[in-house]
């Protein structure tokens, strides 16, 4: 069955870039969105953004300016980088499927986070 | 965005016993909405989509039922492993938002 893992840094200074790369296993990055989801007590769970196969993606408005997803369909991964962070983006951070039928700019129609990583870690601390 | 709010924030129950969660949205999403549970130390597990859908292997004392602003899930017979938070999260509009939680245990 599909399989994700996170993997990156646990810590990041501030006004660094947070970086994270989740590795897909057990099945195809393609023809699927895949996104990234982080939690924390002040903030919950919280949407950051997908990437489809194909490179097209789609940012949580709130973190757009500072966040970059990008996929490697060979490596069968797609990554996160958060620029300029602070203490307010420590939280733990998630990979997950979006199992949709089609997203566009404004919906993603008959959508789920149907798997999930483990989640990592991330706080920013100098 | 979509504020998708929850009721109770925590609940406790007996074995045995019926638990209903809310979930509000703050607009009519339709039934674009999908529950998760999250066991402590764990990731979400995706169990219900479009209100009222059944995960594949998920077990049938999950239902969720609603649809426009207001949505309800319940557990028929609580049981311990069924200890853990639940979430709603709206899919009508991007970006996606999830609800608070509602932190369930055992009286």
């Amino acid at each position: 069955q599909v399989q994700l893992q996170e993997s990156g840094p646990g810590l990041v200074k501030p006004s660094e870039t947070l970086s994270l790369t989740c590795t897909v296993s057990g099945g195809s990055i393609s023809p699927y969105y895949w996104s990234w989801i982080r939690q924390s007590p002040e903030k919950g769970l919280e949407y950051i953004g997908y990437i489809y196969y194909t490179g097209s993606t789609n940012y949580n408005p709130s973190l757009k300016s500072r966040v970059t997803i990008s996929v490697d369909t060979s490596k069968n991964q797609f990554s996160l980088k958060l620029s300029s962070v602070t203490a307010a983006d420590t939280a733990l951070y998630y990979c997950a499927r979006l199992s949709a039928s089609y997203c566009s700019s404004t919906n993603c129609y008959n959508s789920a986070f149907d798997i999930w990583g483990q989640g990592t870690v991330v706080t920013v601390s100098s | 965005d979509i504020q998708m709010t929850q009721s109770p924030s925590s609940l406790s129950a007996s074995v045995g016993d019926r638990v209903t969660i809310t979930c509000q949205a703050s607009q009519d999403i339709s039934n674009h909405l999908d529950w998760y549970q999250q066991k402590p130390g764990e990731a979400p597990k995706f169990l219900i989509y479009d209100a009222s859908n059944l995960e594949t292997g998920v077990p049938s004392k999950f239902s969720g039922s609603g649809s426009g602003t207001d949505f309800t899930f319940t557990i028929t017979s609580l049981q311990p492993e069924d200890i853990a938070t639940y979430y709603c999260q709206q899919y009508d509009s991007l970006p996606i938002t999830f609800g608070q939680g509602t932190r369930l245990e055992i009286k």
